[in-house]
């Protein structure tokens, strides 16, 4: 079964540059969730996006942005980089905003600002 | 949504069966209990919800009280595959704020 496709598996950046991370939601899959992991700590959520428009926002830094395209794949946008921004970031999909069904995770992206 | 408890760490013998505990004494009657688990440096992966009833899938089973102040995840026969952050967590179905909010999870340590 298909499942949600996170790009880049790894990124490295340096301190103040900008990165793009990109999530594809499982087909028909209409809401998106982004999350942060620190290292040793759980996952914090970010921002959520339903059929295009943000439905969501938690404690996402004002140099982060993202947005949910009309193919419902979704990207996260984050400047000017600090070095507290590595993390792993994933991105969740589910259908229906809230809805029963579980929220599938993609396997993240490793961000690491140098 | 409602705070849940969950103690910090766990050990099981490899074959065993896997109890984990999950407090939620504020649960509301509209909150599901969900469970997901992280193994490490993955992305989080649902296992089981349920509302009041007993559940069971292919992966466990979710027991939850009569009075839902608190619920049960059973591996029955755990591997060391299972070894992984086990995360219980009651949220609403539908509004606004559908997000998962993952609080501090059950690190099971599966031995061989």
């Amino acid at each position: 079964a298909a499942g949600v496709i996170q790009s880049p598996r790894h990124l490295i950046k340096e301190k103040r540059e900008t990165a793009t991370l990109k999530c594809y939601p499982i087909p028909r899959h209409d809401t998106v969730y982004w999350y942060q992991q620190g290292p040793g700590q759980d996952p914090q959520f970010l921002i959520s996006f339903y059929e295009k428009m943000q439905s969501d926002k938690g404690s996402i830094p004002d140099r982060f942005s993202a947005q949910q395209f009309s193919d419902y794949h979704s990207e996260l946008n984050m400047s000017s980089l600090e070095l507290g921004d590595s993390a792993l970031y994933f991105c969740a999909s589910s259908r229906r905003q809230g809805g029963l069904d579980g929220y599938t995770f993609g396997s993240g992206t490793r961000l690491t600002v140098v | 949504d409602a705070k849940t408890t969950q103690p910090p760490s766990m050990d099981c013998a490899e074959g065993r069966a896997a109890n984990l505990p999950c407090n939620h004494s504020t649960i509301s009657g509209n909150e599901y209990v969900y469970w997901y688990r992280q193994i490490h440096s993955q992305g989080p992966q649902y296992i089981i919800h349920g509302l009041k009833n007993n559940e069971t899938n292919e992966m466990a089973s979710l027991i939850i009280t009569e009075d839902r102040k608190s619920s049960t995840l059973i591996l029955p026969h755990a591997t060391l595959r299972d070894t992984a952050v086990y995360y219980c967590i009651a949220k609403g179905y539908g509004g606004a704020t559908n997000k998962l909010i993952f609080g501090t999870g059950t690190l099971l340590a599966v031995q061989p």
